[in-house]
């Protein structure tokens, strides 16, 4: 498998434009996370879905970010309009989610660089 | 309002000696505890975890220990090695969630001196 993907790797755009982050995460998996890194605040969950469902958006910083999955093997992240602020480091991660395991580990993506001039 | 600190940004150690990586929490609702690592242009792959029944858990070169009543863990790493300079991030998880959601720390970058 060639694990989770994710596009673009490196986007750069100007402040009020609509930027689209994709990711497709790993064949089977039922759980997908979307996290934005950043200096001032590390690795923060901003959305994940279940069987394709948002369970938990509290992460989104506002409203305009927005996320889909309209299928189980493909994500959006949308951010409109884009920010200098938004300027972050964006993953996608996936896992499979089985009750009797304690545990099940997210496998992330290689992450999208983007810079909001 | 972090629930999940990480208090040193680095930490730079010498080759074959201990690496200790600190972490502190603050919600005593969570029930499992897992480190990641990052390299540069690559995602944060997992590296070892704990439950909050147990106190130590050890994989090869890597032990985390856990202190419940200080809301501590720690990660260590002996001996260290080139490859183990990264980013380590701690993580958390709430026992209310049985879904996997997590929540990181900051993470401490880790610089292994030759």
């Amino acid at each position: 498998d060639a694990g989770v993907i994710q596009s673009p790797r490196h986007e750069v755009t100007e402040m009020g434009q609509e930027v689209t982050l994709r990711c497709k995460p790993i064949s089977g998996h039922n759980s997908l996370f979307w996290y934005r890194q950043t200096m001032m605040r590390g690795l923060e969950l901003l959305i994940y879905f279940n069987n394709n469902v948002p369970i938990d958006d509290s992460g989104m910083p506002e409203d305009r970010f927005s996320a889909k999955m309209p299928n189980a093997s493909f994500s959006t992240l949308k951010i409109q309009p884009s920010e200098p602020r938004d300027s972050a480091v964006y993953f996608c991660a996936s896992s499979f989610g089985l009750a009797e395991l304690v545990y099940n580990e997210q496998f992330f993506g290689p992450g999208t660089r983007l810079t909001v001039l | 309002d972090q629930q999940v600190k990480q208090n040193s940004p680095s930490l730079s150690v010498q080759e074959g000696r201990i690496s200790i990586l600190n972490c502190d929490y603050t919600n005593s609702m969570f029930d499992y505890f897992l480190w990641y690592k990052k390299y540069p242009a690559e995602g944060p792959t997992f590296l070892i975890s704990i439950s909050s029944i147990k106190d130590k858990n050890e994989d090869g070169r890597f032990t985390v220990f856990l202190n419940k009543s200080a809301k501590h863990l720690s990660l260590h790493i002996v001996p260290s090695q080139p490859g183990d300079s990264a980013v380590y991030f701690c993580a958390a998880r709430p026992k209310m969630n049985r879904d996997d959601k997590i929540i990181f720390g900051k993470g401490t970058r880790l610089h292994i001196l030759p």
